[in-house]
């Protein structure tokens, strides 16, 4: 069973404060995705990560990718209240029909 | 832009009763899924389909559990006699194809066994 461990839990940062949220595994993903999802509705996708090494940016926000594909994380900078949400990893490994493995989430708080 | 759509938004029934979720998956997608989220746990994969036929399937999609594309546009989870653990919320995505490409969720149906 492919477990993907999300860290921290809980951030609860200042406005204009940077962060990483953590996103590992001890198996090898074909491809790692990165979600927000708001309080009654589903995970809404930020970004799709599939090669080793890979870096995206939106706008403020950075998502890499590990160079061994087990790990990825999520950047913001200079947050902002509208960053508040729960921000999900889920990937999905070679063998799978598109069956996504999500991490448990980090629940971001920034305080204007 | 395209979206999945789910209804209805929360579903309230009692246990032993069967019940439907409904999705429309977005419409050039070719691959669709069930995910729960049973509250305070993480997202867990309940199933996939492709041309008609369940491609995979988790260790909680057992017998009560069946999915079903009735028609071109509808995606339907069926659960036939709901247990009071079934009580989550339920998504529904799409997505293109499989391999390494975003699946795009809906909104979700709240289901809640009395």
């Amino acid at each position: 069973t492919q477990l993907l461990e999300q860290s921290p839990q809980f951030l609860s940062i200042q406005e204009g404060e940077n962060l990483t949220v953590y996103c590992n595994s001890s198996s090898v993903f074909s491809s790692l995705q990165w979600y927000r999802q708001e309080p009654g509705e589903g995970p809404v996708l930020l970004v799709t990560v599939v090669t080793g090494g890979e870096v995206k940016k939106l706008k403020r926000l950075t998502f890499q990718f590990g160079d061994a594909r087990k790990d990825s994380s999520l950047h913001i900078t200079a947050a902002q209240p509208g960053d508040t949400g729960l921000y999900l990893c889920a990937a999905s490994g070679g063998t799978s029909y598109g069956k996504l493995t999500f991490g448990q989430g980090t629940i971001l708080t920034v305080h204007p | 832009e395209p979206e999945v759509t789910q209804t209805p938004s929360h579903q309230v029934t009692q246990m032993g009763q069967e019940v439907i979720l409904r999705c429309v998956p977005i419409s050039n997608h070719l691959y669709f899924y069930w995910y729960r989220q049973i509250l305070g746990q993480k997202v867990e994969f309940l199933v996939s389909f492709y041309n008609n036929e369940i491609s995979e399937k988790s260790e909680i999609f057992d017998d009560q559990f069946s999915v079903e594309r009735p028609d071109g546009s509808n995606f339907t989870l069926k659960i036939r006699s709901t247990k009071l653990e079934d009580s989550a919320m339920y998504f529904c995505a799409s997505s293109v194809t499989h391999s390494n490409q975003p699946q795009h969720f809906g909104d979700g149906t709240r289901l809640s066994i009395l």
